[in-house]
């Protein structure tokens, strides 16, 4: 079975600019979940959703947002991109549903905002 | 929201001892406690999970053992090897579909 996949593995902004992000999940889950990962914050919540629903959406500003699709593929999007949005942003799949257990994690995107 | 506090956050050990990282919470409520491993370049691995209505769960050489009533929980690793050269991060589940996580133990294992 694959994993969680992740596109593009990097990607280079400049400020100002907006990204779009993609997940695949494991065939079969219907949670995806979304971190961001720095250095000094470890990983951060973004947002969660099961079956094209948002069920759950951290601290972030409303410049980061995110939808699920009817194949459970997600993306999500940060617009107006600020220096402190480099990190590495992860989306992981839940085994276990609908109380999100056992998170699979992809490899994450690594973004760097110039 | 739920605040996880991991300690140490550098642990180098010799190869073949045991290796110990501690996290604590805040929400009593928290009800769901997983431990991911992460490699340089990948994503988090799941390692270990466990829930509130058990005091520990061991798989092979991992071992976790949770306390409610003080809220903290801790990861054990016996007989440790190169491989096991990693950052770990605890996490625990406030309400149904986000984890809080600890900012990260980073393992070294001497040969």
């Amino acid at each position: 079975k694959a994993g969680v996949t992740q596109t593009p593995r990097y990607l280079i902004k400049t400020r100002g600019q907006q990204v779009t992000l993609s997940c695949s999940p494991i065939s079969g889950h219907r949670s995806v979940s979304w971190y961001q990962q720095t250095p000094g914050q470890g990983l951060q919540f973004l947002f969660e959703y099961f079956s094209e629903t948002q069920r759950n959406k951290g601290n972030f500003p409303g410049r980061f947002s995110g939808r699920q699709f009817s194949n459970s593929r997600s993306e999500m999007n940060v617009s107006t991109l600020e220096l402190g949005d480099s990190a590495l942003y992860l989306c992981a799949s839940s085994l276990r549903e609908p109380t999100n257990e056992k998170l699979f994690f992809g490899s994450g995107t690594q973004l760097s905002v110039l | 929201g739920e605040n996880v506090e991991q300690h140490p956050s550098t642990l180098s050990v010799q190869e073949g001892d045991s290796a110990v990282i501690k996290c604590t919470y805040s929400d009593s409520a928290s009800n769901y406690f997983p431990w991911y491993k992460q490699e340089l370049g990948k994503g988090p691995q799941l390692i270990i999970d466990i829930r509130s209505n058990v005091g520990e769960k061991k798989d092979q050489r991992i071992a976790v053992t949770l306390n409610k009533t003080a809220k903290h929980f801790s990861l054990h690793i016996t007989e440790t090897q190169p491989e096991d050269s990693a950052v770990y991060f605890c996490a625990s589940r406030f309400n149904d579909y986000k984890l809080s996580f600890g900012a990260g133990t980073t393992v070294t294992v001497r040969a």
